[in-house]
């Protein structure tokens, strides 16, 4: 199984801060994901991305940003805190063969 | 868009009974199929996946998939008030890196 682990489990920022998530997987050749949930809306795909230095833009990029310089790292960067930005950050590896992602035990971002 | 779908519940079934989650999809080229249980302030783990059309059985659990109906189904046998959770639903096109997600189902299960 594909272990990930994020960087912090509670986060507080202030408005306009820069922020950055880390998180970190255990398998060489994994897909990473940067999920945000909400209550009533589910997950929504930030960004992804599919190898090292390549990503793609998900559902809801805006004001979001990421870093894959290495393949177990995968970073999203807030490059300017907002209010609502307050949420829960998820991050997934995706096993190659049975698509099934393995999420980190999350970051819950407060944002004054 | 392509969209999943979940009854956003709450649904309550008494300790012991069957609990029945239910999940459609729109877009007929989908191929596998995923239920993973939430539970309140923790990250979602995956309980079942499906690839084909008929039942696949997992303990207390059960997917019912039905491609021509695109409908997928997870039971929960003898609920357990730990069963108690959001299951969301998701869907994965063939060579596809993402998945659909559906907005979950809380179930409850009364002692």
């Amino acid at each position: 199984d594909v272990k990930v682990t994020q960087s912090s489990r509670y986060l507080v920022k202030r408005t306009g801060e820069k922020v950055f998530l880390e998180c970190v997987q255990d398998m060489d050749h994994e897909n990473m994901f940067w999920y945000r949930q909400d209550p009533g809306l589910g997950l929504r795909l930030i960004y992804f991305s599919y190898d090292v230095k390549m990503k793609e833009k998900g559902d809801i990029p805006e004001g979001y940003s990421v870093s894959r310089e290495k393949k177990e790292r995968f970073s999203l960067i807030l490059e300017s805190a907002s209010t609502n930005q307050t949420s829960m950050y998820l991050c997934a590896g995706r096993d190659l063969t049975s698509h099934e992602q393995f999420f980190g035990p999350g970051t819950r971002l407060t944002v004054l | 868009q392509k969209e999943v779908e979940q009854n956003s519940g709450p649904l309550s079934v008494p300790e012991g009974a069957i609990a029945s989650l239910n999940c459609t999809y729109s877009d007929r080229g989908s191929q596998s199929f995923f239920w993973y249980r939430q539970y309140s302030g923790k990250s979602p783990e995956l309980i079942m996946f499906i690839y084909s059309n008929g039942d696949k059985e997992d303990g207390r659990f059960t997917a019912q998939l039905n491609k021509a109906s695109q409908y997928v189904s997870l039971l929960i046998r003898d609920s357990q008030p730990s069963d108690s959770a959001t299951y969301l639903c998701a869907v994965n096109e063939g060579g596809n890196y993402q998945l659909i997600w559906g907005a979950g189902t809380k179930l409850i299960i009364k002692p």
